[in-house]
């Protein structure tokens, strides 16, 4: 069966550049949440997009903007990176807003 | 603040053994709860709990919701080296769409 995809699985950048990772949902899956997990951390929540509308937002920092296409993919832009950004990011789908979330393999975020 | 706490947060038994892990929660606006298996990618669904008292079984793997104490267990029979893992307990609170709480997980090691 077809999961969430995300894209690139690991990325290095430097501090102050920009970062966009992509998350493409399981096939009819119209929500989407983004996850934030640091090394030896839960994961936290980021932000959550419904029917390409933004539904819920999380502790998602004001460097970062995320949004959710017509196809229903999402991109989670990330600017002026510190180091504190390196972290495992993943992307979560579901049907409803209300259902079980599944998850993607995760981007690796690494910035020096 | 919405809090999800699991214990132990870590174990190791010998295979074949039965283990119990742990989650309370206390969070406002609580819809459901979920278990997730991390090995060393993204969090795998176990389980979803909305209603006190009802088991929900996949193999030698069971978990229960007791809301009126506000915790959950997940119980695995028979263990295996292929259950080590962390397993995080996340709640789905009510909201826009349904954000996760995690706890910070259970690592369980299994010895042959």
């Amino acid at each position: 069966a077809a999961g969430v995809i995300q894209s690139p699985r690991h990325l290095i950048k430097e501090k102050r550049e920009t970062a966009t990772l992509k998350c493409y949902p399981i096939p009819r899956h119209d929500t989407v949440y983004w996850y934030q997990q640091g090394p030896g951390q839960d994961p936290q929540f980021l932000i959550s997009f419904y029917e390409k509308m933004q539904s819920d937002k999380g502790s998602i920092p004001d460097r970062f903007s995320a949004q959710q296409f017509s196809d229903y993919h999402s991109e989670l832009n990330m600017s002026s990176l510190e180091l504190g950004d390196s972290a495992l990011y993943f992307c979560a789908s579901s049907l409803g807003q209300v259902r079980t979330q599944y998850f993607g393999p995760g981007t690796r975020l690494t910035v020096l | 603040e919405d809090k999800v706490v699991q214990s132990p947060l870590s174990l190791v038994v010998h295979e074949g053994d039965t283990v119990t892990l742990n989650c309370s929660y206390e969070v406002t606006n609580f819809r459901s709860l979920l278990w997730y298996k991390q090995e060393k990618k993204a969090p795998t669904f176990l389980f979803m709990l909305t209603s006190s008292g009802i088991e929900k079984k996949s193999g030698r793997l069971s978990s229960i919701l007791d809301k009126k104490e506000l915790s959950s267990i997940l119980n695995i029979t028979a263990t295996q080296t292929g259950d080590s893992a962390i397993y995080l307990c996340a709640v789905g609170t009510q909201g826009g769409s349904e954000k996760l709480v995690f706890g910070k997980g259970t690592k369980l090691t299994v010895n042959p």
